[in-house]
């Protein structure tokens, strides 16, 4: 399975952008970037995902580079509620007919990012 | 919807000992996956299903876990003799059927803390 590099940790003030970043240059050419975050004692929520285009939803945007080997996701004004461990994650292909990998998701260590008020 | 429902919510028992973790997938959803977060190893995929049957069983440490989902809305994760060193936080999560042309996310359950002693 593909690995991805994030740095272990990243501090933000409140109400300013944090942009974290993503290495997987050994990235395949059917791999999703997906990022996901851990808020303190809870489970993983998703984010954020793209394959090629950078990606905008209600929560983060995704830049991805253009030889796909980098990300980056892009957090417009930071809360103190997004205080969390961020995954970074390539999805293993699918193949529906084999039945098989069916959405599995490799998490690394993740990115501890801070929120200063 | 009441989300991913995971008990019991803290665990605590004697090496030795057989502890059963339940999971109640979010109804519809027919990919369900059971993970383990420690320190050490941080998030790691022990087992997924795909409608009600497994997968891929990979991720599971050794013979003493075992886990089974009779039905689309309940699933366990068994140890039985528990170690301490299989004190964890266990996640259960759901999704609906993804394929290779769209992604459905992962929703996980708030997990269940594990203490063997």
């Amino acid at each position: 399975d593909a690995k991805t590099t994030q740095p272990n940790s990243m501090e933000s003030n409140e109400e300013e952008p944090v942009h974290l970043p993503c290495n997987h240059s050994t990235i395949s050419g059917t791999d999703y970037i997906h990022w996901y975050r851990q808020l303190p004692s809870q489970g993983p929520e998703y984010v954020i995902h793209g394959l090629t285009s950078n990606v905008n939803n209600r929560m983060a945007s995704l830049a991805i580079a253009e030889d796909r080997k980098s990300s980056t996701l892009i957090l417009h004004r930071a809360t103190l509620r997004d205080a969390a461990v961020y995954y970074c994650i390539l999805r293993d292909p699918l193949d529906p007919d084999r039945g098989s990998t069916l959405g599995r998701l490799y998490f690394g260590r993740g990115t501890q990012l801070t929120v200063w008020p | 919807d009441a989300g991913v429902i995971q008990s019991p919510r803290h665990e605590v028992t004697e090496m030795g000992q057989e502890v059963t973790l339940r999971c109640k997938p979010i109804s519809g959803h027919n990919s369900l996956f059971w993970y383990r977060q420690t320190m050490m190893r941080g998030l790691e995929l022990l087992i997924y299903f795909n409608n009600n049957v497994p997968i891929d069983d990979s991720g599971m440490p050794e013979d003493r876990f075992s886990a089974k989902m009779p039905n689309a809305s309940f699933s366990t994760l068994k140890i039985q003799p528990s170690e301490p060193r299989d004190s964890a936080v266990y996640f259960c999560a759901s999704s609906p059927k993804s394929s290779a042309l769209s992604y459905n996310e992962q929703f996980f359950g708030p997990g269940t803390r594990l203490t063997v002693l």
